[in-house]
């Protein structure tokens, strides 16, 4: 199994809809969770942290259910500049180090 | 967020040549920098953490002799890929940690990243 596994997607949404992406993980010591973003052919931005109790940032929402080993994101009123690749990464236990999923792609229709 | 930059954003290089990739954090100290590689419609792999001051510790399967990593300050790392081949094209990417910024202290700042073509 995978320490990082998200669904590829492409997941293809109209404007103005509503999104969630999950990503599990498969270590159970694991501290810290993120979600980036990455746009074809730059760097990955760091989008959210993901505490334990869940946050929010404008539209998005990220959950962490430990339980499951698994982080969620959800995008509301998706708009067209969100289309990119969203990374999971999660601490997988070593010192700094960090693993990262291989991404989710969205597409926002318009 | 922190800034990182990276130079050369891009080079072409031809085979058995060396290449020097730059990484700087420029608004803050880094102690550790990482070096990745994402080839295309791939994820990111951790190729090495750079500690300032001592050795780089490399991930299984990355040739220490052939990707030079040097952490010379507390802003600075540099990734000599030596002998480039056709197969070290990539796009490589550093990153830092700042101490001083986010909560959980694991959230990473990435460089714009350095497209390597060897030819």
């Amino acid at each position: 199994r995978k320490e990082v596994e998200q669904d590829p997607g492409p997941f293809n949404v109209p404007e103005g809809a509503t999104v969630a992406f999950n990503c599990t993980y498969s270590n159970s010591a694991s501290q810290s969770f993120f979600w980036y973003r990455q746009d074809c052919r730059k760097e990955p931005k760091l989008l959210m942290s993901v505490y334990s109790s869940g946050n929010e940032d404008g539209r998005f929402t990220a959950q962490l259910n430990r339980a499951s080993q698994y982080i969620s994101l959800l995008i509301r009123d998706s708009k067209l500049s969100d289309s990119a690749t969203y990374l999971c990464v999660v601490n997988s236990g070593g010192y700094q180090k960090v693993t990262f999923g291989t991404g989710t792609k969205l597409q926002v229709i318009p | 967020g922190a800034v990182v930059s990276q130079h050369p954003s891009r080079v072409i290089c031809k085979s058995g040549t060396s290449v020097k990739i730059e990484c700087r954090s420029l608004d803050f100290q880094a102690t550790t920098m990482f070096w990745y590689r994402q080839f295309p419609k791939q994820s990111l792999m951790l190729m090495a953490t750079s500690n300032e001051g001592s050795k780089a510790t490399y991930e299984q399967g990355v040739e220490k002799d052939k990707f030079l990593i040097n952490h010379a300050s507390l802003t600075l790392s540099t990734l000599t890929v030596t002998s480039a081949h056709p197969e070290d094209s990539s796009f490589y990417i550093c990153s830092a940690r700042d101490l001083d910024r986010g909560i959980l202290g694991d959230e990473q700042y990435f460089g714009p990243g350095t497209r390597l073509t060897v030819t």
